[in-house]
Parts: structure tokens; C-alpha cells; sequence
């Protein structure tokens, strides 16, 4: 079973540039999570979609970033324009909702990761 | 809101040396807990998870119990190797409709032969 493909793996710009990042999320799996990892913190979640809809964006900076999943699969993030502390690891998950249990026990898949690096 | 707390790092060991890493929650209701992984140059990996009190995860020799009495979710292994050298982050997520993870700032590990 093919992971959680993310690209491009790096890039780097300069601030007030834009950016977007793209994920495949594993065949089937209907959640999809975009994170923010900087440097020597934990990852913070931005977005969730529930197949194209959006479940949670309360953490995402919605004044720079977007994000979208129009058929339901692949995910664009993007940032316009981007800031020196945007500086970090985008992480794209993705996990698939077993409706047989009570409770969630999804695990959650990620990707390689893009590190952004804004100068 | 919900959050993790977790043992400061980094941590250096020997090998063939007994592992704790420290994992407290704040939550409500019942969440799920999980330890990940990150080895260098590669990606987060799940390594262990438990969804209810008392519950046991394991693989690759690590173990964690789901204490809720403590509100806590301790990675031990009893002996490690230099494989094991990576980031361990300790996570909580929500039941339907919060399914976000959050995560602790992560552990740093560091085995040496």
C-alpha cells in the first residue's frame, strides 16, 4: 500500500512570496490533516478536511494560508504571502474513520513532510 | 483546551539501557493516546497507541499504559538499542468530530553503543 505522498520535499523563498504545497493521501482514506511543525516543537494541526469538507480550520492563519480538496482526494496548501516565521515542516496525514467502533481509533498516516524555509 | 506534556530532552543513553520517557495529558472526555516516531531524515511513524483506561500498547519492544488516575501515557523500553535513536513525540486525540492530534513537544533520544 502506497503512503502519504507529499511534494515538493523542499523549497525555500523569500518573504512576501507565495507558496503551495501538494498531498496524496493513502487510496481511500476519507480525513486528510495538514500540520505545522517548527523546529523543535510538537506538530499543530491547521486543517482537517472530512473527504472535501472542512472539519476543523480554527488554527489555520486564514488571512495567508489556504487550503483546498475539491474531488475529495489530493490537498493544495498554500500560503500568499508568506512571513519569516512561517519557516517549518508542513506534514499532510491522512486515516480512514472505522464506523464498526464506538469510539475512534484511527491512526493517523503522514507524509515526508515539506520543509519551507523563508529568508 | 486539550494539551501534552512531556518529558524534556535530550536524552542520551547507553545501550542495552532501561527508557522512560515521561507523557502527561489534559483532556476531557476520553481520549485516544499514541507515541510517534521520527528517525532521522524520515517522516512520523506510529509506534504505539491505546484508547481506553488501562489499556496496553506495545510494538518494537516499547510499551505505554493509558493511566487515567495519573493522566498519563509513559514510553518505557527495557533495553535499548542505537536504532531506537530518534524524536518520540507522545499525542492525544478526541473522539468523533475532534480527531485532531495534539501533540507534545517532543523527546530527543540518543543511543550510545
Amino acid at each position: 500500500e502506497a503512503g502519504v505522498a507529499q511534494s515538493p520535499r523542499y523549497k525555500i523563498i523569500e518573504k512576501r512570496q507565495s507558496v503551495a504545497f501538494w498531498c496524496n493521501p493513502i487510496s481511500g482514506h476519507a480525513t486528510l490533516y495538514w500540520y505545522q511543525q517548527i523546529l523543535g516543537q510538537g506538530p499543530k494541526l491547521l486543517i482537517q478536511f472530512q473527504n472535501n469538507g472542512v472539519v476543523d480550520d480554527s488554527q489555520l492563519p486564514k488571512d495567508r494560508f489556504s487550503a483546498e480538496r475539491l474531488k475529495g482526494v489530493d490537498s493544495t496548501l498554500k500560503i500568499q504571502p508568506a512571513k519569516l516565521e512561517d519557516s517549518a515542516v508542513y506534514l499532510c496525514a491522512s486515516s480512514s474513520r472505522d464506523r464498526r467502533l464506538a469510539r475512534r481509533t484511527d491512526t493517523q498516516y503522514f507524509g515526508p513532510g515539506t520543509r519551507l524555509t523563508v529568508l | 483546551g486539550d494539551s501534552v506534556t512531556q518529558m524534556e530532552g535530550p536524552v542520551t543513553l547507553s545501550e542495552e539501557a532501561f527508557l522512560t520517557i515521561n507523557c502527561t495529558y489534559t483532556a476531557t472526555g476520553y481520549p485516544s493516546l499514541f507515541w510517534y516516531v521520527q528517525y532521522p531524515g524520515e517522516g512520523l511513524q506510529l509506534l504505539l497507541k491505546a484508547t481506553k483506561a488501562d489499556d496496553k500498547g506495545s510494538n518494537k519492544g516499547f510499551e505505554a499504559t493509558y493511566r487515567k488516575e495519573t493522566t498519563s501515557f509513559h514510553l518505557e523500553k527495557g533495553s535499548v538499542q542505537v536504532s531506537d535513536s530518534a524524536v518520540y513525540f507522545c499525542a492525544l486525540s478526541g473522539v468523533f468530530g475532534n480527531e485532531k492530534l495534539t501533540f507534545g513537544t517532543g523527546t530527543r533520544l540518543t543511543i550510545i553503543p
